[in-house]
């Protein structure tokens, strides 16, 4: 039974290049979510999937930010023009829909991407 | 709009005694869920423990219980017989309804276990 995995765990990069980071859910899920988490802080959502529909997006996700999950299974999110503002880990999480989970239905969160701008 | 407070910023135990972390909540949701995670020097966020708001008797698993007082609107994690592998940064995190049901987090407690 394998859990969230998250592509790369660790990204350095430059002012202004972009990045992309991977996320592979739970195969039965069909929610996935991003947060990002900076120093110090809890996680904070930035966007949310239903399957293949994107119908959540936090104000935090700037247009500099975009997320796909075009097949509802693995998703991207994509940063252009990094700012160093973005170094923040990153983490993705999934669940069931709530119509076949326990009361609980948790989100199982990955090992995250941390990313450092430079 | 939902916010989640907690107060300690760290908090030190000895090994094998218990320990209790604070977690108060904002909300005016008549139904909600608050959730326990444990995140550990790695990153990945673990499920420790969920307390729904219309539950009647406070939640456990294993070492781990929920002092849910909803009047006070606190959600307080209690772990028995502490281990050095509790040491981790720990957060609360209300589930909001409807819709996305994404996550509202706390800033979190860092707990250390001393031998």
């Amino acid at each position: 039974d394998t859990g969230v995995s998250q592509d790369p765990r660790h990204k350095i990069t430059k002012r202004g290049q972009n990045v992309t980071f991977r996320c592979d859910p739970i195969s039965e899920h069909n929610r996935l979510y991003w947060y990002r988490q900076t120093l110090g802080q809890g996680p904070e959502f930035l966007t949310y999937f239903q399957n293949e529909a994107q119908l959540e997006k936090s104000r935090l996700l700037s247009d500099r930010f975009s997320a796909e999950r075009p097949k509802g299974s693995f998703s991207t999110l994509e940063i252009q023009r990094t700012e160093q503002g973005d170094s923040a880990m990153y983490l993705c999480a999934s669940s069931l829909p709530p119509y076949i989970a326990n009361s609980y239905n948790e989100q199982f969160f990955g090992p995250g991407t941390r990313l450092t701008v430079l | 709009a939902q916010k989640i407070t907690q107060t300690q910023p760290g908090m030190f135990v000895q090994e094998k005694e218990a320990v209790t972390l604070d977690c108060t909540y904002d909300t005016s949701d008549p139904s909600y869920g608050l959730f326990w995670y444990k995140q550990p020097s790695s990153g990945e966020m673990i499920f420790l423990i969920y307390q729904g708001s219309y539950d009647q008797q406070n939640a456990t698993e294993g070492r781990y219980s929920l002092n849910f007082q909803k009047a006070r609107k606190s959600a307080n994690l209690v772990i028995s017989a502490s281990q050095l592998g509790d040491s981790a940064m720990y957060f609360c995190a209300m589930r909001t309804q409807g819709g996305s049901e994404k996550l509202v987090f706390g800033k979190g407690t860092k707990l250390t276990v001393n031998p």
